[in-house]
């Protein structure tokens, strides 16, 4: 069974920085593109970030562009969301997916909460 | 960047009604697109990818179509699990844009 479990989250100050991680189980995590996603309360979907199986490709949404870093380690089946210089908009639940073999976000985690407020 | 959306933002129907919800890209993305099934506190769930391909375990009620610009998901006969927000996205570029989502409500 596929699994994708979110750490990390937390409250931070503007301008702070938090790692988050996701460990995958289940799959073979070395042949499959990595995503983040977030949604801010009660708000929808924005896309975050991706990589690709072997780091070779990664894009970012224009909003997180040169403050976020996304990164994996396929030893240790983990995969990384850097967020420095943090905004309130910035304030979300943080999914991990992985993409299927089409490309489409075919499992996710169960999300982890970032929270950025003095 | 290729901009998605979706109509209606809400959609209020009756257990049993067919209930079709529509997602047009900016730009052409061939059938480069998913549709996922969001309900209350929980992660979104795949539905359809590739415009029309149904996901493993997914009833068959749940259809998609659609190729280019214009694309449609359609629930033949809605059932008390269904209420939930839908977004379509698409993945025919390296920025994989949602739709703002379709929340459909019980009449």
């Amino acid at each position: 069974e596929v699994q994708l479990v979110e750490s990390g989250g937390g409250l931070v100050k503007p301008g702070g920085s938090l790692r988050l991680s996701c460990a995958a189980s289940g799959f073979t995590f070395s042949s499959y593109s990595m995503n983040w996603v977030r949604q801010a309360p009660g708000k929808g979907l924005e896309w975050v970030s991706s990589i690709s199986s072997s780091s070779s490709y990664i894009y970012y949404a224009d909003s997180v562009k040169g403050r976020f870093t996304i990164s994996r380690d396929n030893a240790k089946n983990s995969l990384y969301l850097q967020m420095n210089s943090l905004r309130a908009e910035d304030t979300a639940v943080y999914y991990c997916a992985r993409s299927g073999l089409g490309g489409a976000f075919q499992h996710w985690g169960q999300g982890t909460l970032v929270t950025v407020s003095s | 960047d290729i901009q998605m959306t979706q109509s209606p933002s809400t959609l209020s129907a009756s257990v049993g009604d067919r209930v079709t919800i529509t997602c047009r890209a900016s730009q052409s993305i061939s059938s480069w697109l998913a549709w996922y099934q969001q309900k209350q506190g929980k992660a979104p769930k795949l539905l359809i990818y590739k415009a029309s391909s149904l996901e493993s375990g997914v009833p068959s009620r749940f259809s998609g179509s659609g190729s280019g610009t214009e694309f449609t998901l359609t629930i033949s006969s809605l059932q008390p699990d269904d209420f939930a927000t839908y977004y379509c996205q698409q993945y025919n570029s390296y920025s994989r844009t949602f739709g703002q989502g379709t929340k459909v409500e019980i009449k």
